[in-house]
Order: structure tokens, then C-alpha cells, then sequence
């Protein structure tokens, strides 16, 4: 099935601080979602993108779906303690395939 | 709209006893996913329905595993035997159909059902 490579695993940051992550695949998708998770619950959506080349912000949050359909990135901007969390990209093209998640810390 | 509702929340039973989880997803929603997640392997898809039939069960680890939906508004994973391995949290989501419409693709997860078995 297809294979999600998302990156870093990890990254501890400073209040303020822009981060940036990004998944790759060896399949297309014909879309490309990001997600968050808090402990204890499920992931919620951040950003869906659904064309090639596709740019969208929500708030701080800037994501883009890569032109060959493999790849996208997501940004955060100016982090804030309540960052904390997983992020999760995912990518559909019948099902659903999620990357392992990048662990997110903020420190104040 | 509730969201997607998984039950029970947590459920802790012994080795060898059968164990079920239940989904209510979204109402109108044709498209129910169950995945287990698990800290050395992350998010793994397990079985996705649409219009209450299974597409790929493909995911599903061995014939422990079963999974049903026999209505629009229901859906079961049963494991049975259940072993100490099948402990994680399994979760439940469900979307719109692939019709290419905006939101359409989007999974909404439930609050998952966290399983320890001993």
C-alpha cells in the first residue's frame, strides 16, 4: 500500500518560533490533509488541499500540496504553547494513509 | 451534528475473551474507515466501508479481527480471541463520498476506544 514518509519525528521549539514539516510518498494523492492530535482524543483536521499546486492558510497555519501530487508540506507560524501536539499528514486517494506524526514541542 | 461516537471509551479484559467496539459516524456520511494506532506503528488503517459494504479489509491483522456495518448509522469491530498484541486505540471515522467536492474527502475521527488487554 502506499507509504507515508513524514518528517522530523520530533522538534522542540521556543514560543515564537515558525516550524515546518513535510511528507513525501511514492504514490499520487488526489488530496492532502493535515491533522492534529491532542492526547486522549482523535485527530482533527487542519487543512485539506485538493489541487496540485494548491496553497491555503488557516490562521497561522500555511500547508501546500506538491506539484507532483507526492508531496506536502505544512507551516506554522509565530508558535504558541497550545501547538503542542501530533501532527499527522495524510493522504487519499481511495482510502486514507496517515504519515507516523511529528511530535511537537513548545517551549514558553 | 454529535461527530463520529465510539464506545466503550476504554476497555480493559483478559487474554482470549471476545471483545467489541462500536461506531455510530456521521449521519449521511457513505464512507466509515477503523483504524488502530499504536506508538510503534502509528495510524494503521484496518477496514473502510462505503454505502455499508467493505472495500478493503486488507488492513485487518488475522481472522481474529472482524468487522461489520449493517446499517448506515453502525458499524462493529470484534476481535475474538483478543490478545495482550491487540492492545492500542482504535478509532473509528467516517466521510463523504469521493466525489470530489470540497470537504468531501475529509475524515472526521471519533474520540477513540483505548483497549488493554491482559
Amino acid at each position: 500500500g502506499q507509504q507515508l514518509n513524514q518528517s522530523p519525528q520530533s522538534m522542540f521549539i521556543q514560543e515564537g518560533e515558525d516550524v515546518s514539516m513535510n511528507c513525501t510518498s511514492s504514490s499520487i494523492f488526489n488530496t492532502w490533509l493535515w491533522y492534529k492530535q491532542d492526547p486522549g482524543e482523535g485527530p482533527v483536521l487542519l487543512i485539506a488541499l485538493y489541487k496540485a499546486g494548491e496553497l491555503t492558510s488557516n490562521g497561522r497555519l500555511t500547508a501546500q500540496f506538491g506539484i507532483t501530487r507526492k508531496d506536502s508540506f505544512l507551516n506554522i507560524s509565530a508558535s504558541i504553547p497550545s501547538d503542542v501536539g501530533i501532527y499527522f499528514c495524510a493522504g487519499r486517494f481511495n482510502d486514507m494513509r496517515f504519515g507516523a506524526g511529528t511530535r511537537l514541542t513548545v517551549k514558553p | 451534528d454529535a461527530g463520529v461516537i465510539q464506545s466503550p471509551r476504554h476497555e480493559v479484559t483478559e487474554m482470549g475473551q471476545e471483545v467489541t467496539l462500536r461506531c455510530k459516524p456521521i449521519s449521511g456520511h457513505d464512507y466509515l474507515f477503523w483504524y488502530r494506532q499504536t506508538m510503534m506503528r502509528g495510524l494503521e488503517l484496518l477496514i473502510y466501508f462505503n454505502n455499508n459494504v467493505p472495500i478493503d479489509d486488507s488492513g485487518m491483522p488475522e481472522d481474529r479481527f472482524s468487522a461489520k456495518m449493517p446499517n448506515a448509522s453502525f458499524s462493529t469491530l470484534k476481535i475474538q480471541p483478543s490478545e495482550p498484541r491487540d492492545s492500542a486505540v482504535y478509532f473509528c471515522a467516517s466521510s463523504l463520498g469521493l466525489a470530489g467536492v470540497a470537504g468531501a474527502n475529509v475524515l472526521t475521527f471519533g474520540a477513540g476506544s483505548r483497549l488493554t488487554v491482559l
